[in-house]
């Protein structure tokens, strides 16, 4: 069966700091990978999307990036911390094809002081 | 107006109810639902999967799309205090990213 994992749990970060999330997937091969951020009492929003190794789709213009190193490990990136960068970071999976449902992680609560 | 709609909630009802939760939606190509289930500080659970239109069952829960109206329901039997979180649904359509489009998600309590 297929695992995702996704690490760290919780997180707190001062301003300006840089940040690293990790997301590996288990027991499938080439699937699609994507970063989505959660804010409390509002939906999911995407950040990026992978289809491939070294391919990301951005969504939305922001202070992160992302990046695939690997066919099953995916990376959420920042430079430097802002404030609103704080949030619910959730990994998810999927098989390639249209209409496939996503698995995901248990996400990564991000605080910024 | 939002791809998806859904009512944020919150919903609360005695245990054993029967719940009916709802999203609307505005783009007729799409083509693949799906209800999800998410806890309190976890990420959210794969719950129904249904393409094009009619109804799915397993066990407690029923998933309902109806393409003509662009309505989709889920409900859930005999409802239990661990059916408690909040249930998002999303879709998606046959062109286009491989990607889904979520509603807010309805928070729902069931009280014992």
């Amino acid at each position: 069966s297929q695992t995702i994992h996704q690490w760290p749990a919780t997180l707190v970060q001062p301003v300006g700091s840089p940040l690293s999330l990790e997301c590996t997937v288990e027991g499938t091969s080439n699937p699609n990978l994507y970063w989505y951020r959660q804010a409390a009492g509002r939906g999911l929003q995407l950040l990026f999307y992978s289809v491939g190794i070294g391919q990301i789709s951005s969504e939305v213009p922001q202070n992160l990036s992302a990046s695939r190193p690997q066919d099953r490990q995916f990376i959420l990136s920042s430079k430097k911390l802002l404030l609103s960068d704080s949030g619910f970071y959730l990994c998810a999976w999927s098989r390639q094809g249209i209409g496939q449902p996503q698995h995901f992680g248990d996400g990564t609560r991000l605080s910024i002081l | 107006q939002k791809e998806v709609e859904q009512d944020p909630g919150p919903l609360s009802v005695p245990e054993g109810a029967i719940v009916s939760l709802n999203c609307t939606y505005s783009n007729s190509a799409f083509q693949y639902f799906m209800w999800y289930r998410q806890y309190s500080r976890k990420g959210p659970e794969l719950l129904m999967y249904t393409y094009s239109s009619g109804n799915k069952e397993d066990g407690r829960f029923t998933a309902q799309v109806d393409k003509s109206s662009k309505y989709i329901s889920l409900f859930i039997r005999d409802s239990q205090p661990s059916d408690s979180a909040t249930y998002l649904c999303a879709m998606s359509s046959l062109g286009g990213a491989q990607k889904l489009v979520f509603g807010q998600g309805t928070r729902l309590t069931i009280n014992p």
